[in-house]
């Protein structure tokens, strides 16, 4: 089991700039989530994706933010023209089948440091 | 829509001393419950779930929580506190299901006492 991947674990970019975060779930894992965490907050989900399909975006995905998951296994999260605001860990997840209570498992994420 | 509340930002317990973080949620159907531990710049780690099976749930590490419906609550315990326990500490609901992914509350960061 070699568990929820995220590449890469830090990033510093400058204000304006596009940047992009890679996960790879557990294998056969068809549901993947992004969340988002800022200091001293819990997780935030963002949205997630059932195989290839987006079935749900949070109001805090502004239009800057878009993921895809292409073949239903690894998944991109974008952020374009980043601001100060998006500075944050964010975090990705993924779980076996869409059973209520199922567990979801956490890459150890992905902290975004906007300049 | 579904809420969680931890009591405490901050708790601070004697190594050997009992652990109590508390969570209380709010939910609209019959909730499944998660605590979640989270150590300094990493992922957050299961320690225990509540899925309407036993009230009383054992995780890892030593920690247990009791499901109390007429409290709506789901508090954290551990009979005996180590040094390697200190972290960030966070309750969640899952109300549409777990695969629709869970509200956390803003987490209790446990400080261990020597």
């Amino acid at each position: 089991d070699t568990g929820v991947s995220q590449d890469p674990r830090h990033k510093i970019t400058k204000r304006g700039q596009n940047v992009t975060f890679r996960c790879d779930p557990i294998s056969e894992h068809n549901r993947l989530y992004w969340y988002r965490q800022t200091l001293g907050q819990g997780p935030e989900f963002l949205t997630y994706f059932q195989n290839e399909a987006q079935l749900e975006k949070s109001r805090l995905l502004s239009d800057r933010f878009s993921a895809e998951r292409p073949k239903g296994s690894f998944s991109t999260l974008e952020i374009q023209r980043t601001e100060q605001g998006d500075s944050a860990m964010y975090l990705c997840a993924s779980s076996l089948g869409s059973q209520r209570g199922n567990t979801i498992y956490f890459g150890e994420g992905s902290w975004l440091t906007v300049v | 829509a579904q809420s969680v509340t931890q009591l405490g930002s901050h708790v601070s317990v004697s190594e050997g001393a009992l652990v109590l973080l508390r969570c209380n949620y709010s939910s609209s159907v019959p909730p499944y419950l998660f605590w979640y531990v989270q150590y300094p710049n990493q992922g957050l780690q299961l320690l225990l779930k509540y899925t309407s099976a036993a009230t009383l749930v054992k995780g890892i590490n030593g920690f247990e929580a009791e499901f109390k419906k007429s409290e709506t609550s789901f508090h954290l315990t551990k009979p005996s506190a180590h040094m390697s326990d200190a972290a960030e500490y966070f309750c969640a609901v899952s109300e549409r299901g777990g695969a629709d992914g869970l509200t956390f509350g803003k987490g209790t960061h446990l400080i261990i006492q020597p």
